[in-house]
């Protein structure tokens, strides 16, 4: 699992700042958007998803952005753990017919104790 | 416990030998999914199932073939394994296509 992060974007953050992850999708029609972490050596594990009929959407300690005009999602993570160091990816989905999920390539988090 | 279960975890093999990678799920799941991971490249969807006995290509499903005769299982087989598809591959399903998926752990095969 420790490759999966290798070329892919990074972003460094400090223990306890908040962290920002972007991802601009590609399909406007696509109507269902999911976070995904992945732990090194782990599957992929859905954090947060938004429906199109929303901008915001808010967890434990996540929330989830949508700007549909520009095709842009952000997931927040506040107060940043150790333990939130991942690749997360983010999934457009299209529900309609022949609905089609894609992914985009991920990005990897790294907190600095 | 919900979960998505792949066999082997790990496996070196030698170009051009057959092997299965087996995937199991118990949430009654319609849809199954297998999944390669390469680095710098993310997730791209080989084969998925709709259904028993329904499958369709994804993204890149040249080198493998899938089946799907129960609701329950969903094996990868690589007839002729060559160097190219040495990866990390994941299994997931879901209740339908269009829904929260859930990833097994993951297999690492190694083709020599």
């Amino acid at each position: 699992g420790e490759s999966v992060g290798l070329h892919l974007p990074t972003l460094s953050v400090q223990e306890g700042d908040n962290s920002i992850i972007n991802c601009a999708y590609s399909n406007s029609a696509s109507d269902y958007f999911i976070w995904y972490k992945q732990e090194s050596g782990k599957g992929p594990q859905f954090i947060i998803d938004i429906r199109s009929n929303m901008d915001k959407r808010q967890g434990q300690r996540v929330t989830v952005l949508l700007n549909k005009t520009v095709k842009h999602l952000s997931l927040q993570i506040a107060a940043t753990q150790p333990g939130d160091s991942a690749v997360y990816f983010c999934a457009e989905i299209f529900t309609g017919a022949n609905s089609k999920l894609t992914f985009g390539k991920g990005i990897t988090l790294s907190v600095r104790p | 416990e919900a979960q998505v279960t792949q066999n082997p975890r790990y496996l070196i093999t030698v170009t051009g030998k057959k092997l299965t990678v087996t995937c199991s799920q118990n949430m009654n799941h319609e849809y199954m999914s297998w999944y390669r991971q390469d680095p710098g490249l993310g997730l791209r969807q080989i084969y998925y199932s709709m259904n028993v006995e329904v499958t369709d290509k994804g993204d890149v499903p040249e080198g493998y073939k899938v089946s799907r005769k129960e609701k329950r299982n969903f094996p990868l087989i690589l007839e002729s394994p060559s160097p190219n598809q040495t990866s990390l591959y994941f299994c997931a399903s879901t209740f339908h296509g269009a829904g929260e998926l859930f990833f097994g752990e993951g297999s690492r095969l190694t083709v020599l």
